[in-house]
């Protein structure tokens, strides 16, 4: 199993960016998919969840409304298009697989750093 | 969505067992048995130790134990190495149908 995260940089505040998560070495269709962060010196905190299909979405209330999670089956990808962005999202982002539902994440990606700056 | 509460730190010997709590409410652990751990190393992802309560993932080391109580998961560790000192993590599915972390316990190994 493999998720390789790609997208973080530096962003100013009020700004925009799409992360994506490629996933290989298992069936991407059958996997419900996690966005989780961790800042700096922080615990994890999850932000977003998706089911197999893509029907299904749930989100974190501090991301509410301005982080969109998606997926592509086709392409086994996984993305998040996060806008509005402020100081406090700044981290490290993981997706994670959540094999069998009830949030348990047995695979993480190595994380794409998001740094939210002036 | 409010953290689970996690001591900051706890430390012990090689060859002792530890245990950590991870307090939540009524609406996240004490609601269902969607309790999970999670270590982490430095500069590392998390590795999930234990699902379900009790449960681990296939291959893991059995020195990792986890029990519940009411609003209150535990963690234990049982013949502690010097590779067991980490961040550890409990996480809960939550009955609004999302999922919170706590804020983790460092682990020092003596």
């Amino acid at each position: 199993v493999q998720l390789v995260e790609s997208g973080g940089g530096l962003v100013q505040p009020g700004g925009s960016l799409r992360l994506s998560c490629e996933g290989s070495g298992f069936t991407f269709t059958d996997s419900y998919m996690n966005w989780i962060r961790q800042g700096p010196g922080k615990g994890p905190e999850w932000i977003s969840y998706i089911s197999s299909g893509g029907h299904t979405t749930f989100y974190a209330d501090s991301v509410k409304g301005r982080f969109t999670i998606s997926r592509d089956n086709a392409k086994k990808s996984l993305y998040l298009l996060m806008t509005s962005l402020a100081v406090g999202d700044t981290g490290v982002y993981y997706c994670a697989r959540d094999q069998y539902g009830g949030y348990k994440f047995d695979s993480w990606g190595q994380g794409t750093p998001v740094v939210v700056s002036a | 969505q409010s953290a689970l509460t996690q001591p900051a730190s706890v430390s012990a010997s090689p060859g002792q067992s530890i245990t950590f709590s991870c307090t939540g409410t009524s609406s996240d652990i004490g609601d269902h048995d969607f309790v999970s751990w999670y270590q982490q190393h430095p500069e590392k992802a998390p590795k999930l130790l234990i699902y379900d309560v009790t449960k681990w993932p296939a291959g893991l080391s059995s020195r990792f134990s986890g029990s519940k109580s009411g609003n209150t998961a535990s963690l234990t560790i049982s013949g502690l190495q010097p590779e067991d000192e980490a961040d550890y993590y409990c996480a809960s599915y939550t009955h609004s149908a999302t999922m919170v972390f706590g804020g983790g316990t460092r682990l020092t190994v003596l």
